[in-house]
């Protein structure tokens, strides 16, 4: 069976620091892979999205990256961190099938102070 | 475009029904799907439909789709507890879902 792990779970950061939050997934070979953000009171909004190894494209312009070094690992990076980046970031794979779910991650809650 | 509208707040009383309520604007989605959040944790897939069906039935779940109107709704049967959580209403764009803003679900005794 698939498995999607992130971490760490929990980041309290101060502004102007880095960040990397960090994706995998276990049992599927070259998923879709996402990055959303869930802020408080509001839904989810996605960041970014890959098909494939190096392959990164961003919803919205803003203070992160992504990368994705390997087929199964998707990172999430700031140079310097905002206090609007707090939030709670949910990582998601998917396949390009016809019905297209997505699974999520256990999310990783980020506090900038 | 993209635009999914789901009220934010829900409150029914344990054992009753819970309907919950979304519409969304892109006529082309061929698929929606309902999501559930607990406190803290990430987002656990319910059930999804196909645009083609207008009713779909798991165990306590009921969805009715009208694509007429765009409207899709989840309705729990006898609601518990464990139902406590947001729930998100979700259509599928060319390569992402777009989500609704979610509506949390309480569920008083």
């Amino acid at each position: 069976s698939q498995t999607i792990h992130q971490w760490p779970a929990t980041l309290v950061q101060p502004v102007g620091s880095p960040l990397s939050l960090e994706c995998t997934v276990e049992g599927t070979s070259n998923p879709n892979l996402y990055w959303y953000r869930q802020a408080a009171g509001r839904g989810l909004q996605l960041l970014f999205y890959s098909v494939g190894i190096g392959q990164i494209s961003s919803e919205v312009p803003q203070n992160l990256s992504a990368s994705r070094p390997q087929d199964r690992q998707f990172i999430l990076s700031s140079k310097k961190l905002l206090l609007s980046d707090s939030g709670f970031y949910l990582c998601a794979w998917g396949k390009s099938t016809n019905t297209g779910e997505l699974f999520f991650g256990e999310g990783s809650r980020l506090t900038v102070l | 475009g993209e635009d999914v509208e789901q009220s934010l707040f829900l409150s029914v009383r344990e054992g009753d029904s819970s309907v919950i309520n979304c519409t969304y604007t892109d006529s082309s989605s061929t698929y929606l799907y309902w999501y559930k959040q607990e406190p803290g944790a990430g987002l656990q897939l319910l059930t999804y439909i196909f645009s083609n069906m207008d009713m779909k039935q798991d165990q306590r779940l009921t969805v009715l789709l009208n694509k007429k109107d765009k409207h899709l709704s989840l309705r729990i049967a006898d609601t518990q507890t464990g139902d406590s959580a947001i729930y998100f209403c979700a259509e599928k764009g060319d390569y992402k879902l777009s989500f609704g803003a979610g509506t949390t679900v309480t569920v008083r005794a």
